[in-house]
């Protein structure tokens, strides 16, 4: 599967714990883009990168998250300390020059 | 501030029907507009992509349209099947010299009844 993927594709979690996500785009994809989804809700973007350097962040993503693309290959989503309002889906895409982004399965984070 | 959003929220309809879902956007100065399709619990699959300079797109049974002026674009399905049941999403894409980034709707969940 040459497609992006997400690990780990469901996260249960309590309330201040740390949790990390993986994102491996599709190969030379230079550009990521990280989006978060609630429930009945469109997805809402987080944060970009055009190879490692992370170009833009959203007003949603808070000091408690952090972002990486070490060598513009693979991201991390991190989330500190967790809280009940964080439960989503994190969803991860890639997209080459042209428009088109493409998305992986993304991850589900439950937070108790 | 670019905001978009999709009427009706949720619809139901009879195997067979052409159907049309509706988006509309308050920036007309888009860069392009694209369709997705969500399945429960999954991730998100393009369906069409329409430049800004085009009027519209069209994939087998979908056709989507693009009317920049009014800021609306809809998404035109004939003959549903029940495998069209899903979250129809449409999203405009952030100009070129920004990021690409999309702004979401908030989706048109689709269930065609047999």
């Amino acid at each position: 599967d040459t497609g992006v993927s997400q690990d780990p594709r469901h996260k249960i979690t309590k309330r201040g714990q740390n949790v990390t996500f993986r994102c491996d785009p599709i190969s030379e994809h230079n550009r990521l883009y990280w989006y978060r989804q609630t429930l009945g809700q469109g997805p809402e973007f987080l944060t970009y990168f055009q190879n490692e350097a992370q170009l833009e962040k959203s007003r949603l993503l808070s000091d408690r998250f952090s972002a990486e693309r070490p060598k513009g290959s693979f991201s991390t989503l991190e989330i500190q300390r967790t809280e009940q309002g964080d439960s989503a889906m994190y969803l991860c895409a890639s997209r080459p020059r042209g428009d088109t982004q493409y998305f992986g399965p993304g991850t589900r984070l439950t937070v108790l | 501030k670019q905001e978009v959003t999709q009427i009706p929220a949720a619809l139901s309809v009879p195997e067979g029907e052409n159907l049309v879902l509706n988006c509309s956007f308050t920036d007309s100065a888009i860069y392009n507009l694209q369709w997705f399709r969500q399945d429960p619990g999954k991730g998100l699959t393009s369906l069409l992509l329409i430049q800004s300079s085009q009027r519209e797109q069209t994939s087998g049974r979908l056709n989507a349209s693009l009317d920049k002026s009014s800021g609306r674009s809809t998404l035109y399905i004939a003959a549903s099947q029940p495998g069209d049941s899903a979250t129809y999403l449409c999203a405009v894409i952030d100009p070129p010299g920004n990021t690409g980034k999309l702004i979401f709707g908030q989706g048109t969940t689709l269930q065609v009844k047999p």
